[in-house]
């Protein structure tokens, strides 16, 4: 098993809709856990932390399920813009040091 | 001024070639790393570096050599390259390497091609 797992889509979806996207990780003791945003050929950028408690910023909000190993990222109102790569990310324990492991990431494609 | 900087942007070398990337961070991070992304790929962890003492080295072939004189500097050192290494090569850092060390901090990357 991978130990951080997305759904490598790619998502293509209309202006305007709502899109989720989940990860699974693999290990219990992880610590920190975020969600980056990459688009072709840049390095990613942080788009946000996520938290236990959840939390939201604008059109985005990420939930974090620690019983189920998951965490979500949910896009309201998608705009062109918001066409990429999202990767999630987890500070994860591995071999007594902690280390960020990526996902293969979700491709976004928002249309006109 | 972005806080972590990478140079060439771009490199195009001979597998016979020796050449280095470098990485520098004004953030006052204490561990940096180096990430390889091939295309369709996910981030390859290479190497964490935690206050200048190499602390992963993720099975890296040797022809991949790292340097870290102090905390803000980070290099690559290539040679003997294969066309497979052809890749974005990005460096990160981050305040610690604790699981508790906020988020990574990339550069913009080197794309290297080797010929």
């Amino acid at each position: 098993r991978k130990e951080v797992e997305q759904d490598p889509g790619p998502f293509n979806v209309p202006e305007g809709a709502t899109v989720a996207f989940n990860c699974t990780y693999s290990n219990s003791a992880s610590q920190s856990f975020f969600w980056y945003r990459q688009d072709c050929r840049k390095e990613p950028k942080l788009l946000m932390s996520v938290y236990s408690s959840g939390n939201e910023d604008g059109r985005f909000t990420a939930q974090l399920n620690r019983a189920s190993q998951y965490i979500s990222l949910l896009i309201r109102d998608s705009k062109l813009s918001d066409s990429a790569t999202y990767l999630c990310v987890v500070n994860m324990a591995t071999s007594g040091t902690y280390k960020y492991i990526f996902g293969t990431g979700t491709r976004l494609k928002v249309l006109a | 001024e972005t806080g972590v900087t990478q140079t060439p942007r771009h490199l195009v070398m001979g597998m016979t070639n020796k050449k280095s990337l470098k990485c520098e961070q004004h953030l006052g991070h204490n561990a940096m790393y180096w990430y390889k992304q091939s295309a369709k790929k996910p981030l390859e962890l290479m190497f964490v570096y935690s206050l200048e003492e190499r602390v992963e080295n993720n099975s890296v072939p040797s022809r991949f050599s790292p340097e870290c004189p102090n905390s803000s500097h980070l290099f690559l050192h290539l040679h003997t390259l294969q066309p497979e290494d052809s890749a974005l090569y990005l460096c990160a850092s981050s305040l610690g390497t604790s699981g508790r060390s906020g988020e990574l901090f990339f550069g913009e990357g080197s794309r290297l091609t080797v010929l």
